[in-house]
């Protein structure tokens, strides 16, 4: 079974400067997650879809990041502008909807820096 | 926004060693239980489940107390390998909204 597709893995780009990642979730996982990773600290999540609907993104940065999952499906994360303190990494995870005991299956990630 | 909490670390435990860690949490609703494990610049993955009555995966045992809303990890006989950040996670509802702890380092010496 294929995992959690994230690209690109690493990203380099000046403040200011917009960046987009791209995440593929495991076929047929209904819910997937955003979370950003800062070095030292746990996953803090971004957004949570569920399907092509947003279930949480209450600790989205809306005023620069934007997130979609037009066809339940696949998923884009936008940063527009981008600023020093959003190098991080960007993690995207998956999970079939099945109760409270789903695993979540994480993508490699994809490495931010801000400069 | 409820919390869920850990003691950072680094447990620099020799090998052969026991080891065990808590995770606190706030919000006495809280659902489901898990710890995943995260090596350096991996990605989090799931190491076990925590339910209500315990459970054991080889030298891994995971505790759930409600009443002091804390869970636990206890690692046996540790191997060099157990070496990663375990990290505490806690589903508060029905919409699967988890909350995260920061982890705690291990690092396991020969």
């Amino acid at each position: 079974e294929a995992g959690v597709a994230q690209s690109p893995r690493y990203k380099i780009i000046e403040k200011r400067q917009s960046v987009a990642f791209w995440c593929n979730p495991i076929s047929g996982h209904a819910t997937l997650y955003w979370y950003q990773q800062i070095l030292g600290q746990g996953p803090k999540l971004l957004i949570q879809f569920q399907n092509n609907g947003v279930v949480d993104d209450s600790q989205l940065p809306k005023d620069r990041f934007s997130a979609e999952r037009l066809k339940g499906v696949d998923s884009t994360l936008k940063i527009q502008p981008a600023k020093l303190e959003d190098s991080a990494v960007y993690l995207c995870a998956s999970r079939h909807q099945v109760g409270y005991t789903g695993e979540l299956f994480f993508g490699e990630g994809s490495r931010l820096t801000v400069l | 926004r409820k919390e869920v909490e850990q003691d950072p670390g680094p447990f620099n435990v020799p090998e052969g060693a026991t080891v065990a860690f808590n995770c606190t949490y706030s919000n006495s609703a809280s659902q489901s239980f898990f710890w995943y494990r995260q090596d350096c610049r991996k990605e989090p993955k799931l190491l076990m489940s925590v339910y209500s009555s315990g459970n054991e995966d080889g030298r891994f045992t995971a505790q759930l107390n409600r009443a002091s809303q804390y869970i636990s990890l206890l690692i046996r006989d540790s191997k060099l390998s157990d070496s990663a950040t375990y990290l505490c996670v806690v589903n508060e509802d029905s919409n699967y909204q988890l909350i995260w702890g920061a982890g705690t380092k291990l690092i396991i010496k020969p």
